[in-house]
């Protein structure tokens, strides 16, 4: 199975509604990213968390790791279509400050105008 | 924050050649990595780029179907060689520190 589960796998939203999208692991979290990505645009780094409970923030992007550090949650606050993309999360499951990231299948994010 | 720019972009080639994918980084980082993005699946991680030494390739991937070099801290090539329709997918660089990992654009395979 699928060591970095993602959903929904896609979302549909109108222009100004919130929306949340998760990242659950079958292991402990040591560093999660999170990055969105365009076509042809490669991914775009947004944030990345390491500590249980850890919440940061960009612009109307919030990402929080849970206590037990095997989910994390984005949010977007009145939503965009510039925020229209798919958003990738990639974990650390090492433990050991491993660069290499493992990687949900990701969400696809459309905003209606 | 790091930028990362890979050539090309995109192409097309044909079974059996081998193509080389060139990765640069507007700084030093640390590590550089090469993911490939097959269509409608997560990233997999293919290897990571050593300066000066042999990659560190992951479970299912070879150095002889993929060389890897990285002559400093700033430069990385992937060889995709004898490739076959099965190769096509896109292939991202990627480099950086631990807090932050950067990702280049990725250069789009197809192999006819």
């Amino acid at each position: 199975s699928q060591e970095l589960e993602q959903s929904p796998q896609s979302l549909i939203v109108q222009e100004g509604k919130n929306l949340t999208i998760n990242c659950t692991s079958s292991k402990t979290l040591y560093g999660l990213y999170w990055y969105k990505q365009k076509y042809g645009e490669g991914l775009i780094f947004l944030m990345m968390l390491q500590k249980g409970g850890e919440e940061k923030s960009h612009e109307k992007i919030t990402a929080k790791l849970d206590e037990k550090k095997q989910q994390s949650s984005l949010h977007i606050t009145a939503s965009q279509p510039s925020h229209a993309g798919i958003y990738l999360c990639g974990a650390d499951h090492s433990g050991a400050g491993s660069y290499q990231l493992t990687f949900g299948k990701g969400t696809k994010l459309s905003v209606i105008p | 924050s790091a930028v990362i720019s890979q050539k090309p972009s995109r192409d097309i080639c044909q079974r059996g050649t081998s193509l080389t994918i060139q990765c640069q980084v507007d700084s030093q980082v640390t590590m550089m990595f090469w993911y490939r993005q097959q269509p409608g699946q997560s990233l997999t991680l293919i290897a990571t780029a050593n300066q000066g030494s042999e990659a560190t390739y992951e479970s299912g991937f070879v150095i002889d179907k993929f060389p890897i070099s990285r002559p400093n801290l700033t430069f990385s090539t992937l060889t995709v060689s004898n490739m076959s329709p099965e190769d096509s997918s896109i292939y991202l660089c990627a480099g950086g520190s631990y807090n932050e990992q950067f990702f280049g654009p990725g250069t789009r395979l197809t192999v006819l």
